[in-house]
């Protein structure tokens, strides 16, 4: 089964360090998404790409965090600089476009103390 | 819906009784849904989707129910077993952010052996 891959699943930093995830999608999906899910809001749209461009990234925080696709097959999500309340797990899909599910890797799950 | 909250709605179900999963949209112009499962520690993971031309749709032991006249789908779980426990939720590219993938609060099944 093809999958949507995200690394690393687990990074532990201090605040104010850069943190950077990485996200696979599935070979041929042409939207990427990325969400954050904490116990408090559930899951949070970030960011979203349709054939690599950015479509929307109203969900970010704007000073800190940025989004890029800089080929079909990676997806990264920066943070720069980190803060605690950063702390969530953090997660990529994929899909073919609007009438197709969205295939979902297993998360990168950020601390930052 | 699109609400979230410290605390999910739960369903405890015993083991082998059939599971129903609520959930109520608000935009009319929504057509096409999606459900998820999310276990501890691992990415939503696709179950069934339903477009609006369709009133029922059947999976395996999953069967999704949508009644567009009162904006609410529901998702049934025959025969549930301990492996259903998750939390399950609900989505919509409509939503109220037009084309974006919203998910909303879900809710935690847990089933009794």
């Amino acid at each position: 089964d093809a999958r949507v891959t995200q690394t690393p699943r687990h990074k532990v930093t201090e605040m104010g360090q850069e943190v950077t995830m990485r996200c696979q999608p599935i070979l041929g999906h042409n939207t990427v998404f990325w969400y954050r899910q904490t116990m408090m809001q559930g899951l949070e749209l970030l960011a979203y790409f349709r054939n690599r461009a950015p479509l929307d990234d109203s969900g970010m925080p704007k000073d800190r965090f940025s989004a890029e696709m800089p080929d079909a097959t990676l997806a990264t999500l920066k943070i720069q600089p980190s803060e605690p309340r950063d702390s969530a797990v953090y997660f990529c899909a994929s899909g073919w476009g609007y009438y197709s599910p969205l295939h979902f890797g297993n998360g990168t799950r950020l601390t930052v103390t | 819906g699109e609400s979230v909250g410290l605390h999910l709605p739960t369903l405890s179900v015993q083991e082998g009784d059939n599971s129903i999963i609520n959930c109520a949209y608000s935009n009319s112009a929504s057509d096409y849904f999606i459900w998820y499962k999310q276990e501890s520690g691992k990415g939503p993971q696709f179950i069934i989707d339903i477009r609006s031309n369709m009133d029922k749709r059947q999976g395996q032991r999953v069967t999704v129910l949508l009644n567009k006249t009162v904006k609410h789908l529901s998702l049934q779980i025959a025969a549930t077993q301990p492996g259903d426990s998750a939390v399950y939720f609900c989505a919509d590219p409509k939503g109220n952010q037009g084309g974006k993938l919203i998910f909303g609060q879900g809710t935690e099944l847990s089933v009794k052996p």
